[in-house]
């Protein structure tokens, strides 16, 4: 069975700083996709990035991107020049899609992170 | 083209009550998943919907809630007879048929159901 870990409950970032987020996984497939969620206070789910197993290359959105290890399991988040609007839950999910066409997200437990002005 | 649609927003219910939460999907999108997040908690699956079929219910519990996706109208999730426990933000994501390309589940706002 596939989990995730996000080992890192809260963290705090002054505006305009660079902060890292990390995420574990484990799982026996070989093709799955992960991503990153932003859950602000009004408790919309928003997608932050995303990236496929199979790509070697880091994805990246804007001051978002990812370190992703493949070998180590890991897909930590970057954020860079932090805004007082990135304030939020953030939650790393693991996706694998099968071929009969299902496919589940499997999530972490989120950290909370505070930008300070 | 509106998102997600979920209602109702906020959801107050007395032990033993019915609580019933309606999930309208994007525009063509064919399949709902239901999520349950605790408070401080990350979101659990529950159940995966076609149209008129249930696909995956593993994380479903085994008495007391259901999940339909009728031809018409919006998934619903039903949870009778509810209790304390049952008090958190149910969230529905919606997408097209799933293929390698497509791999993105859009998320309503969610319902968050209290127990009183």
């Amino acid at each position: 069975a596939q989990t995730v870990t996000q080992s890192q409950p809260e963290m705090s970032v002054q505006e305009a700083e660079t902060v890292t987020l990390s995420c574990t996984y484990d799982t026996s497939e070989n093709n799955y996709y992960l991503f990153w969620y932003k859950q602000p206070p009004s408790r919309q789910m928003i997608l932050v990035i995303r990236q496929e197993a199979y790509k070697q290359q880091n994805a990246t959105e804007n001051r978002f991107s990812v370190n992703f290890q493949k070998a180590a399991k890991s897909f930590s988040l970057k954020i860079s020049d932090s805004q007082l609007g990135d304030t939020a839950m953030y939650f790393c999910a693991f996706m694998k899609h099968t071929t009969s066409g299902t496919y589940k997200y499997i999530f972490g437990t989120g950290t909370r992170l505070k930008v300070l002005a | 083209n509106a998102g997600v649609m979920q209602n109702p927003r906020h959801l107050v219910r007395r032990r033993g009550q019915e609580a019933r939460l309606r999930c309208s999907p994007m525009k063509g999108h064919s399949h709902v998943y239901w999520y349950r997040q605790l408070p401080e908690e990350g979101l659990k699956f529950m159940v995966y919907l076609q149209k008129e079929n249930i696909i995956d219910e593993s994380g479903m519990p085994k008495e007391r809630f259901s999940a339909e996706f009728p031809k018409e109208g919006p998934s619903i999730l039903r949870i009778q007879q509810v209790v304390r426990g049952d008090s958190a933000a149910y969230f529905c994501a919606s997408s097209p048929q799933p293929t390698v390309m497509n791999t993105e589940a859009f998320f309503g706002q969610g319902t968050r159901l209290t127990v009183v």
